[in-house]
């Protein structure tokens, strides 16, 4: 079945620094998606990139679709300690259509 | 427009006892996902429904667990005879259309189920 393979799995980074988590999956996807969850809390969507090569920022984040739609990164810029929380790519599509295929997340703490 | 409503919010069971988790989706959202997840860990994907039918239960246990969203009402995760191994926090979804039609997914702010 997908596979949707996500790292780091920690990042620990000074508070200013900046932050890049990495997705890939094993087969090419539709869509995928990216969420934030705070600690405690539920999984928030942030973005979703449809298109081959596609690139989106929201202010400090920037998220980029891989050109063969297998890939995804999101980098965050001048993290700040509200920025903490787990970071997961979803992919939709692909053999498993009308599913999202959930990243194992990377854990940010950024240290004032 | 209110958001996915999961209840309860905190469950408890003693081992052996049921658990029955529910979930409204959002208003108008015919796709129900759920999804598992344990401590610092990723969600995974259990089963994904539309209104009286499963779609896809590929991550669904065999055994003791099944889900329904029936043509009124929420949607049930029913975990019986819960062991210790099934404490998790459940997590339910909703869409208007399925994922691969590029729509994003709402998520419900969980059930922590613990199993004593």
């Amino acid at each position: 079945g997908q596979q949707v393979m996500q790292i780091p799995q920690y990042q620990h980074v000074q508070e200013g620094e900046d932050f890049t988590t990495y997705c890939n999956s094993s087969t090419t996807l539709s869509n995928i998606q990216w969420y934030k969850q705070r600690p405690g809390g539920h999984p928030v969507f942030l973005i979703q990139l449809v298109k081959s090569g596609e690139v989106k920022k929201q202010k400090r984040l920037t998220f980029q679709f891989g050109e063969a739609k297998k890939n995804s990164s999101l980098h965050i810029t001048a993290t700040q300690t509200t920025d903490v929380g787990t970071y997961f790519c979803a992919g939709a599509g692909g053999t498993s259509y009308g599913k999202l295929t959930f990243g194992q997340g990377t854990i940010l703490t950024v240290h004032p | 427009n209110a958001g996915v409503m999961q209840n309860p919010r905190h469950l408890v069971r003693r081992r052996g006892q049921e658990a029955r988790l529910r979930c409204s989706p959002m208003k108008g959202h015919s796709h129900v996902y759920w999804y598992r997840q344990l401590p610092e860990e990723g969600l995974k994907f259990m089963v994904y429904l539309q209104k009286e039918n499963i779609i896809d239960e590929s991550g669904m246990p065999k055994e003791r667990f099944s889900a329904e969203f029936p043509k009124e009402g929420p949607s049930i995760l029913r975990i019986q005879q819960v062991v210790r191994g099934d404490s998790a926090a459940y997590f339910c979804a909703s869409s208007i259309t399925a994922p691969g039609l590029n729509t994003e997914a709402f998520f419900g702010q969980g059930t922590r189920l613990t199993v004593v």
